[in-house]
Parts: C-alpha cells; structure tokens; sequence
C-alpha cells in the first residue's frame, strides 16, 4: 500500500494568512493527488485534483502543486469557512489512501 | 445533480453483519465506479472498496475477507456488507462516485453521501 503523510497535522492560523499544508507518498504517485476538505460533522468535498486542477467552484486562493512523492496545498489568504480538516488522497493505484488530515484551526 | 443517500441500522451487535445502501438518485449508476469509505469518530478516512457498475469490485487489503460490496443497476443503489464486526468497525460510513478527467487521467470521489454513523455494541 501507498502510505500519505501529511504535515502538520495541526495548525492554527488567523484570517488573512497565507498557509501551505504538505503531504508526502511513500513512492511516486506521478500527479494522482487530490486534496478534499472537511467540514465538522459534514462528508469531504473535493478542493483538487490531478495535484493542481482546482475543482469547479472552488475559490482561487486554493492551489496545489507537486509530482512524484511531494505535494502542497496552499490557501493564499485564509476565509473563516477555510477552517476545517484537509487530507490528501492518492489515485495512483489501490488500495486508495489517505493522508491521516490537517486539523486547520483559527488562532 | 446526483445525490447520494446511506441507509441501514445504525446499531449492530458483535459477530454480526453490518449491511448499507447507498441510493444513487438524480444520475445513472452506469458508467461509474461506486466507492465505500469510513471514519472512525474522531479519526481519518479509510477507503473500504469499490464497484463498477457492471458488479466488478476491489476492496482493501485490510478489509477484503470481510467486505462484500455488490450493484443493483434496476435499483440505482449499491451495497456493503461487512461481516463479523467489532468495536473497531463503529465508524461514519460514506458512499461516494469516482469521476475522472480523461485528459489528465486524474480520479476523484465526487459526490459524497451525507454519510451514516454505524456503532458496534451490544
């Protein structure tokens, strides 16, 4: 299995900032990465995919990047509805995995 | 718009199966494939399996002796089964679809179900 690491797994920020969550495969998985949000007591949505295609209706100061093992997601300037748990999920093969989350909590 | 709706019984004994269905309404089951996930209270999501429409699946390693996950296309549902639970299956349950961009190849889980939480106990 492909295991997905992310860091940090926790991180307070204040509206306004700009914060990059990373996560890492323990073998290269090309660009099939995509990057859900989840909202508390809600099921994820998908923010991107493909490593860096943001999905339709998804804010722009969302972004992702990366290929192979490394990957980022960035928001550019945090929104109140921005806090929340973020997971990376490999699409490379299966078993599909997941990140263990980014818990993004207001500071 | 497709909307995806779980149901089954949110209180299962030890030793017993846990069964779901996921009603797939506002869009065909064909051509897509199914996917089941859950989350532990408290905890991150784990990819339980999937099938295609045409009653193909794969499951989770960590899961596969136990899991049967099965199409109704007449229905426009499809199901879980998961035998001989413990504790350690009490968890949310999602039913989501893969999509997928043919130019990039890329995959994703889009829609989700509101999800059901399932407890293990006696």
């Amino acid at each position: 299995d492909i295991q997905m690491t992310q860091s940090p797994t926790s991180l307070s920020a204040s509206v306004g900032d700009r914060i990059t969550i990373s996560c890492r495969a323990s073998q290269s998985i090309s660009i099939y990465l995509n990057w859900y949000q989840q909202k508390p007591g809600k099921a994820p949505t998908v923010l991107i995919y493909g490593a860096s295609t943001l999905q339709t209706g998804v804010p722009s100061r969302f972004s992702g990047s990366g290929s192979g093992t490394d990957f980022t997601l960035t928001i550019s300037s945090l929104q109140p509805e921005d806090f929340a748990t973020y997971y990376c999920q490999q699409r490379y093969n299966v078993p599909i995995t997941f990140g263990q989350g980014t818990r993004l909590e207001i500071k | 718009q497709v909307q995806l709706q779980e149901s089954g019984p949110g209180l299962v004994k030890p030793s017993e199966t846990l069964s779901l269905t996921c009603d797939v309404s506002g869009g065909s089951i064909s051509p897509y494939y199914w996917i089941w996930i859950r989350q532990p209270p408290g905890k991150g999501l784990e990819y339980i399996g999937f099938v295609y429409y045409t009653g193909t699946t794969n499951y989770n390693p960590s899961l596969k002796s136990r899991v049967t996950i099965s199409v109704d296309t007449s229905k426009n549902q499809f199901s879980l089964k998961l035998a001989s639970v413990t504790a350690a299956d009490t968890a949310v349950y999602y039913c989501a679809r893969d999509v997928g961009d043919s130019s990039s190849g890329s995959n994703w889980f889009d829609p989700w179900g509101q999800g059901t939480l399932v407890t293990v106990s006696s």
